[in-house]
């Protein structure tokens, strides 16, 4: 089980809006900074957001990340067959001394 | 453009240890910290540990006891050796880059990656 829980699966029509959350505690999200992978079928993770809500560059702004508190989210807006992919949220967790990670969720567009 | 390449068996023995090696090229080995994230088949990602170009290491607790990164900067290399693996030690293993900045919080994030290798471990 991890300690930044994100849901199992989220889905979308194409072109619609999709969120994605990760919820923690004061231990990670509320006092440290959230990163976002996208692993798309059979291949490496790559990174989407660092820095809560920064994208490196080559990210569509289709992508977009906020936190608040101890919980973040990842916006997918513009839905693409291609946004079928797991996304992880990965952070420090200062009390395990850790990165830490969600457990995953899959994005099926419809 | 950088890339990471990871080596080593694809099985390993239970009770032995599984040992890696990342070669990065494209950029300086200064220019990040290096860290191995695994995930098992069909699971998630965890996170083993980092090593500083310094040759300072972070382990995750749960590994810590079983795990040595270490860095040949001539080489431009690091490695992973976890002792003593059991069957849920089998996964895709991943040599990542990793930004580190700490100032009023601590900011990680892992780019780029390796297109990991698959570990087995199995007699």
């Amino acid at each position: 089980q991890s300690v930044l829980t994100q849901p199992p699966s989220v889905s979308a029509a194409p072109g619609q809006r999709v969120t994605i959350s990760c919820s923690g505690s004061s231990s990670n999200i509320g006092n440290n900074y959230v990163s976002w992978y996208q692993q798309l079928p059979r291949t490496a993770p790559k990174l989407l957001i660092y820095d809560n809500n920064k994208r490196p560059s080559g990210i569509p702004d289709r992508f977009s990340g906020s936190k608040s508190g101890t919980s973040a989210t990842l916006g997918i807006s513009g839905l693409q067959t291609g946004d079928e992919a797991d996304y992880y949220c990965g952070t420090w967790d200062s009390s395990l001394s850790a990165m830490i990670f969600g457990g995953g969720t899959k994005v099926t567009v419809l | 453009q950088v890339q990471l390449q990871e080596s080593g068996p694809g099985l390993v023995k239970p009770s032995e240890t599984l040992s890696l090696t990342c070669t990065v090229s494209g950029v300086s080995i200064s220019s990040y910290y290096w860290s191995w994230i695994r995930q098992p088949p069909g699971r998630g990602l965890e996170w083993i540990g980092f090593i500083y170009t310094s040759g300072g290491t972070t382990y995750n607790p749960s590994l810590r006891s079983r795990v040595t990164i270490s860095l040949d900067t001539s080489k431009k290399q690091f490695s992973l050796k976890l002792s003593s693996v059991i069957a849920a030690d089998s996964a895709m293993y991943y040599c990542v880059g990793t930004t580190v900045v700490t100032a009023a919080g601590t900011s990680n994030w892992f780019d780029p990656w390796g297109q990991g290798t698959l570990v087995t471990v199995s007699s």
